[in-house]
């Protein structure tokens, strides 16, 4: 059953701590993700990835980083938490081609409570 | 940047009717895809769609890709309690650009 795993489904962190969410896929995917979902918001895309050790930033980038070191796993870092991602952060995979790349493969979700 | 619209955020319907949500945009897309979100899941894609005019149906989900390129529409038939959840579409232009979401429209089914 192919599917992509997020390691944490609810972690509370406090204010200025270091948070990492780990996200693998073991389908083989060369495309990686991480939005964050927000009530009234939607998705929005932070980071993301078409290849190893390598990395875009999307639309809200700001207070992220990522690190793609395998083909499998692409992590998503917050340097120093802050109240405001408080959020939930979703990961997702697809493949590249004509046609595909926008056919994710979501993860179950990580819910980042920073206090 | 551009921007895809859902309204309204939330609708109630009854078990047994149908229900139908569209998403329209300013730009033009390529691909227009549509996801579902179960609480407490990720996202999951019901359709994809690649070419203008292409009408999909997976059960009892039904899209079409508008012809003029910025709309697209769900028709969920015969409704039932586990189709609650909230419904996405998306955009893409190219065939590797980024995703564009809408807001997503929370469905609720009364038995």
């Amino acid at each position: 059953d192919v599917k992509v795993t997020q390691s944490s489904r609810y972690l509370v962190k406090r204010t200025g701590e270091k948070v990492f969410l780990e996200c693998v896929q073991d389908m083989d995917h060369e495309n990686m993700f991480w939005y964050r979902q927000d009530p009234g918001l939607g998705l929005r895309l932070i980071y993301f990835s078409y290849d190893v050790k390598m990395k875009e930033k999307g639309d809200i980038p700001e207070g992220y980083s990522v690190s793609r070191e395998k083909k499998e796993r692409f992590s998503l870092i917050l340097e120093s938490a802050s109240t405001n991602q408080t959020s939930m952060y979703l990961c997702a995979s697809s493949n590249p081609g004509a046609r595909g790349t926008g056919e994710l493969f979501f993860g179950e979700g990580s819910r980042l409570t920073v206090l | 940047g551009q921007q895809l619209n859902q309204s309204p955020q939330s609708m109630f319907i009854q078990e047994g009717e149908d229900v139908s949500m569209n998403c329209t945009s300013s730009s033009i897309f390529n691909t227009w895809l549509w996801y579902k979100q179960e609480p407490g899941e990720g996202p999951v894609l019901l359709i994809a769609l690649y070419k203008a005019g292409e009408l999909t149906s997976n059960g009892r989900l039904t899209a079409q890709f508008g012809i003029t390129r910025k709309d697209s529409f769900l028709n969920i038939s015969a409704s039932i309690p586990s189709d609650v959840g909230i419904y996405f579409c998306a955009g893409q232009a190219g065939a590797n650009s980024k995703l564009t979401f809408g807001k997503g429209i929370t469905l609720s089914v009364r038995p």
